[in-house]
């Protein structure tokens, strides 16, 4: 059985471009979580969906980010006109239940 | 929101020693799971606690919920080098369905 799969694990982009950022959980798993880690710090919550709805966004800025987890196809967190703060590991975490457990590999994307 | 405070932020410890490590919290949790994160990689789940007291081990890992419910530690017994690496502890409490992380103990074993 497949983990969680992030892609892509490095992304790099310029200022004031768009970042798509995918995950597909493990099979079975309709429950799917975005997360947030900066250097030596702990992971932050951001989002939480189900198969076309999301749950809670309360960790997610308000503005350039949005996620999405579609009936077929994978999550996808997307960032638009990104700016240097958005520098960060972004973990996906996916459960058969309302909790998280297994995380993706992450996508390390750098702003430059 | 809710908070985790994981001590200690780094630790050095000789091959073969045993090392402790553990969370508190403000409020209480439902379920406390604690993560190892090798650099690069995401955090890979070691053991999930899911009771009040309970207690339970993973191999050379122990870990407990506490009683009150705010608390938790791990212990890994007989270090070997590849322990190396980040821990998290990380709760899930009242109605919030995601978890809070701690900042992370970084261990490191010495030959």
């Amino acid at each position: 059985n497949a983990g969680v799969m992030q892609n892509p694990r490095h992304l790099v982009r310029r200022r004031g471009q768009e970042a798509r950022l995918r995950c597909s959980p493990m099979k079975g798993h309709s429950h799917v979580y975005w997360y947030r880690q900066l250097p030596e710090e702990g992971l932050k919550f951001m989002v939480y969906l189900q198969k076309e709805n999301i749950i809670d966004e309360s960790g997610m800025p308000k503005e350039r980010f949005s996620a999405e987890f579609p009936k077929e196809g994978p999550s996808i967190l997307r960032i638009q006109q990104v700016v240097r703060g958005d520098s960060a590991a972004y973990f996906c975490a996916s459960s058969p239940t309302d909790s998280p457990l297994h995380f993706g590999n992450g996508t390390r994307l750098t702003v430059t | 929101g809710q908070q985790l405070n994981q001590s200690p932020q780094s630790m050095f410890i000789q091959e073969g020693e045993d090392v402790s490590m553990n969370c508190t919290s403000s409020s209480i949790f439902n379920t406390w799971l604690w993560y190892k994160q090798d650099p690069g990689e995401g955090p890979v789940l070691l053991i999930a606690l899911y009771k009040a007291g309970e207690l339970t081990s993973n191999g050379r890992l122990t870990a407990q919920f506490g009683i009150t419910r705010k608390d938790s530690f791990l212990n890994i017994s007989a270090s070997i080098p590849s322990d190396v690496g980040i821990y998290f502890c990380a709760g899930q409490g009242g109605s919030a369905r995601q978890l809070t992380f701690g900042s992370g103990t970084q261990l490191t074993v010495l030959p």
